[in-house]
């Protein structure tokens, strides 16, 4: 099944800047998505990012915030914007397992605090 | 929009002991996943589940899909403390314009006693 390398693993920002968090898969993929995993707390989708088109945000998450970049098949970019204490958590990209394949694969985490 | 509930979200149990977690959807589901998370680390795909009624077993790992495709639950038969983590279930239903969505419980932290 997919192999996702997603970095940082960790980070410490200051409050008022942006972190930019990448996810490299092994395999072509169609969909990457984006989650948020606040700590001790369910995964929460962010938005879908396709190939060649804007990702799709789910309600609750805008653009401005969390832009996603999608420049080829493999690679994506969630980058956390303007960045307050509130945006501590853990992000998380998915992919399809494979193609055909039910289920889906987790990059390891970003796991972020805002100070 | 779509919600699923799990429930309990915390359980202690001796090891040796049974271990059941249930999950329920607001909607009808296309199928549910189930996910393990370890301390630390990022859920894992455990199964998928897709017609109504289904069962599945994983050695001592049993699925169940309910009739109506609203419900599920897992249930570990004799835990053992390499069963630690928290195990999510996932509703997976269309969302529209050709492409699907899948919504996590909140989950079920398992402690395992030695």
């Amino acid at each position: 099944s997919a192999v996702i390398s997603q970095k940082p693993s960790r980070d410490i920002c200051q409050r008022g800047t942006s972190l930019t968090i990448q996810c490299q898969v092994d395999s072509q993929v169609t969909m990457m998505f984006w989650y948020r995993q606040q700590p001790g707390q369910s995964l929460t989708l962010i938005a879908t990012a396709n190939q060649g088109s804007e990702a799709t945000y789910e309600s609750g998450f805008v653009i401005d915030k969390f832009p996603i970049s999608r420049p080829n098949l493999t690679f994506s970019t969630l980058t956390v914007s303007n960045m307050s204490p509130e945006d501590s958590s853990i992000y998380l990209c998915s992919v399809e397992r494979e193609t055909g394949v039910e289920g889906y694969t987790f990059g390891s985490g970003t796991r972020l605090t805002v100070v | 929009g779509q919600q699923v509930m799990q429930i309990p979200q915390y359980q202690h149990v001796q090891e040796g002991e049974d271990f059941t977690t249930y999950c329920n959807s607001s909607t009808t589901l296309s199928n549910i996943q189930w996910y393990k998370q370890r301390p630390g680390g990022h859920p894992v795909f455990l199964i998928q589940l897709v017609k109504s009624g289904e069962v599945k077993k994983q050695k001592r790992l049993t699925f169940q899909f309910g009739e109506a495709k609203k419900n599920s639950s897992l249930h570990i038969t004799a835990t053992q403390t390499t069963d630690v983590g928290t195990y999510f279930c996932a509703g997976h239903s269309y969302s529209g314009a050709g492409s699907y969505q899948l919504t996590f419980g909140k989950g079920t932290k398992l402690s395992v006693i030695p």
